[in-house]
């Protein structure tokens, strides 16, 4: 069965600061990629999704994601990360005949002002 | 539009009770889900719901889990004789068709004393 790592567990960034946030998964075949996030208080939102094509896919809130396929990997990017961002990120994959989504264990990001 | 809504959002009880999880999914979406997300984790797959019928229940962790969508929307998370590991985060998530993106909702937070 597919999983997920997500390699880092708590990102401590300044405003303004650039954001790279890893994730890898096992799963050899064709997968679909997700990365949602979950800010205080709230629930699970969607920011990108990877299904085919172009492997840059940009998301909601300047957001980005780099699809490898060699690397197994697809990392979350921002550029400048604002305070705002202070939430927590979870990367999660399907598989085309499958469809329990499986996800990592989370990176949490905050943010100082 | 409305998101998936689940009631309660919070739920406290005692070892060896039975207890009853309510989701409604995004009207129209024809695919159901459930998940559990334990403190410091990611969400773990429990069920899944294609129209009325459970299409993989491979995630529900024993016998004293089970779900139901009779009429194809509303779907309930049962969970007999609760025990204190019970204790997470039950998310529901749907989707349009079954390779769709999933919308998540608040959760329950079941705290079993």
């Amino acid at each position: 069965a597919q999983s997920v790592s997500q390699h880092n567990h708590h990102v401590i960034l300044s405003e303004a600061a650039s954001l790279e946030l890893g994730c890898n998964y096992s799963y050899g075949g064709t997968v679909n990629l997700f990365w949602y996030v979950q800010y205080p208080g709230q629930h699970l939102q969607l920011l990108l999704k990877y299904f085919s094509g172009d492997p840059l896919v940009k998301g909601i809130k300047g957001f980005e994601a780099e699809f490898i396929k060699s690397k197994f990997s697809f990392n979350l990017r921002k550029p400048s990360v604002q305070w705002s961002d202070t939430a927590e990120y979870f990367c999660a994959v399907t598989t085309p005949n499958n469809n329990d989504m499986r996800f990592g264990a989370g990176t949490r990001l905050t943010v100082k002002p | 539009g409305a998101g998936v809504s689940q009631t309660p959002s919070n739920k406290v009880t005692e070892k060896g009770k039975y207890v009853e999880l309510r989701c409604d999914p995004i009207s129209g979406h024809t695919a159901l889900y459930w998940y559990r997300q334990s403190l410091g984790q990611g969400p773990e797959f429990l069920i899944y719901f294609q129209g009325t019928g459970a299409a993989d229940d491979s995630g529900l962790p024993n016998d004293r889990f089970f779900a139901v969508r009779p009429e194809g929307s509303v779907s309930t998370l049962k969970i007999q004789r609760t025990e204190r590991g019970d204790s997470a985060v039950y998310l529901c998530a749907s989707s349009l068709i079954d390779t769709d993106t999933q919308y998540f909702g608040p959760g329950t937070r079941l705290t079993v004393l």
